[in-house]
């Protein structure tokens, strides 16, 4: 069982549609979390923290439940420029290791 | 403020041939990761450098891989010799741990190198 799990997808939806993103993580020991974003052959950007009060920034809104071991990203009002790969991002160890998941496709159609 | 720059950003090699990769993280920052992104995944940590020393080299396979940032500012990633399955995108990536703040563990990622092993 991998250390991160997501959907792969593709997620297509109309422009103005809301979507929402789930990952799971398997190791309880994690102390951070984080929602990257991925557009196609460019380089992962941070796009936001996850705490367990949730956070909110614009359209997007990001909920940890540690209990459960689940994060989710929530996008509202999706735009055509949403459209990319979202990496679920899991933070352990002393060293501060980041591990990905493998990425949810999302395609916002017009 | 200028990013974190790789080269080259595309190389193409055949099987059992060697290869490096260039990194130079953003100004300042202490911490330098080298990644291995394979088509259809996230990216995977191969190794982990503060300043000039290595932290986390536990998923570097070392038999072919190795990586150096001698005085820890730039560092370099080589394979030898390289086969098919290194086929991917590697992923250099830069950090500032700011302790004022709390843990700041944002990662600058650089435009990543594509390699294709034939």
């Amino acid at each position: 069982r991998k250390e991160v799990e997501q959907d792969p997808g593709p997620f297509n939806v109309p422009e103005g549609a809301t979507v929402a993103f789930n990952c799971t993580y398997s190791n309880s020991a994690s102390q951070s979390f984080f929602w990257y974003r991925q557009d196609c052959r460019k380089e992962p950007k941070l796009l936001m923290s996850v705490y367990s009060s949730g956070n909110e920034d614009g359209r997007f809104t990001a909920q940890l439940n540690r209990a459960s071991q689940y994060i989710s990203l929530l996008i509202r009002d999706s735009k055509l420029s949403d459209s990319a790969t979202y990496l679920c991002v899991v933070v352990r160890g002393a060293t501060n290791k980041l591990i990905f998941g493998t990425g949810t496709l999302l395609a916002v159609q017009p | 403020e200028a990013g974190v720059a790789q080269s080259p950003r595309y190389k193409i090699i055949e099987k059992r041939q060697s290869v490096a990769f260039w990194c130079n993280p953003i100004s300042g920052h202490a911490t330098l990761y080298w990644y291995q992104q394979i088509l259809g995944q996230g990216p995977k940590l191969l190794i982990q450098f503060q300043n000039n020393g290595v932290v986390d080299d536990s998923q570097l396979p070392k038999d072919r891989f190795s990586a150096e940032r001698l005085k820890g500012v730039d560092s370099t990633l080589k394979i030898q010799p390289a086969k098919l399955e290194d086929s991917a995108v590697y992923l250099c990536a830069s950090s500032s741990l700011n302790r004022d703040r709390g843990h700041t563990y944002e990662q600058y990622f650089g435009p990543g190198t594509r390699l294709t092993v034939t």
